[in-house]
């Protein structure tokens, strides 16, 4: 049983202060790892992908992969009260990809 | 560079009836999925085509669910004698398969259908 596992929150943070979403996975083959944006009622949102061990910044998002330890974090910068959403992690191997609950987010004005 | 459409955007029925949902994928795209996702749980995995042939079904897959991709351009998924527990959220994603790894998905804004 592949899993993706996330803290569910609620994650509450100050605007402007940096948010920080952790993910981990059960699967070392896993290739490809994907955040998510998911406003309530909306469908998945892509934010960021990441392949290869370490950072990828893009904006105000920075995505960080650990393969030794099966983990994956998005850190936002500058949050904002747009930025209030469930965040889902999820994870490809082959031709499939598995998602987490999701960690739901509140950025407070 | 439309996206993904689906339709339609909710459906109500009675338990017991058919009902049929389409996916049209964004259009380079040669891989489309099928996913369900319930209140406070993430998208859970149903099938994947690449382009025509579908590739792989979830284990968790009721028979009475069937999905096609007929020349692997839209793609429809129908659920047959629906019961109260398929009210959920139907999501089709797509994304441009490559040899050596998966492009991101992308996703419809779903469909919700409710069982009455």
């Amino acid at each position: 049983q592949k899993e993706v596992e996330q803290n569910s929150g609620p994650l509450s943070v100050p605007e402007g202060a940096i948010a920080s979403l952790n993910c981990t996975y059960s699967d070392r083959g896993s290739q490809s790892f994907f955040w998510y944006r998911q406003y309530s009622g909306k469908s998945p949102e892509l934010i960021m992908f990441i392949y290869s061990n370490g950072d990828k910044e893009d904006g105000r998002f920075t995505a960080q992969l650990n393969k030794a330890s099966q983990y994956v974090s998005l850190l936002i910068r500058d949050s904002q009260p747009s930025d209030s959403a469930t965040y889902l992690c999820a994870v490809n191997e082959g031709n499939q990809f598995y998602f987490g609950t999701g960690t739901s987010l509140t950025v407070i004005p | 560079d439309t996206g993904v459409s689906q339709d339609p955007r909710h459906k109500i029925t009675k338990r017991g009836q058919n009902v049929t949902f389409r996916c049209d994928p964004i259009s380079e795209h040669n891989r489309l999925y099928w996913y369900r996702q319930t209140l406070g749980q993430g998208p859970e995995f149903l099938t994947y085509f690449q382009n025509e042939a579908q590739l792989e079904k979830s284990r968790l897959l009721s028979d009475r669910f069937s999905a096609e991709r007929p020349k692997g351009s839209f793609s429809t998924l129908e659920i047959q004698r629906t019961e109260q527990g398929d009210s959920a959220m139907y999501l089709c994603a797509s994304s441009l398969g490559r040899r050596g790894g998966n492009q991101p998905q992308h996703f419809g804004d779903g469909t919700r259908l409710s069982i009455l």
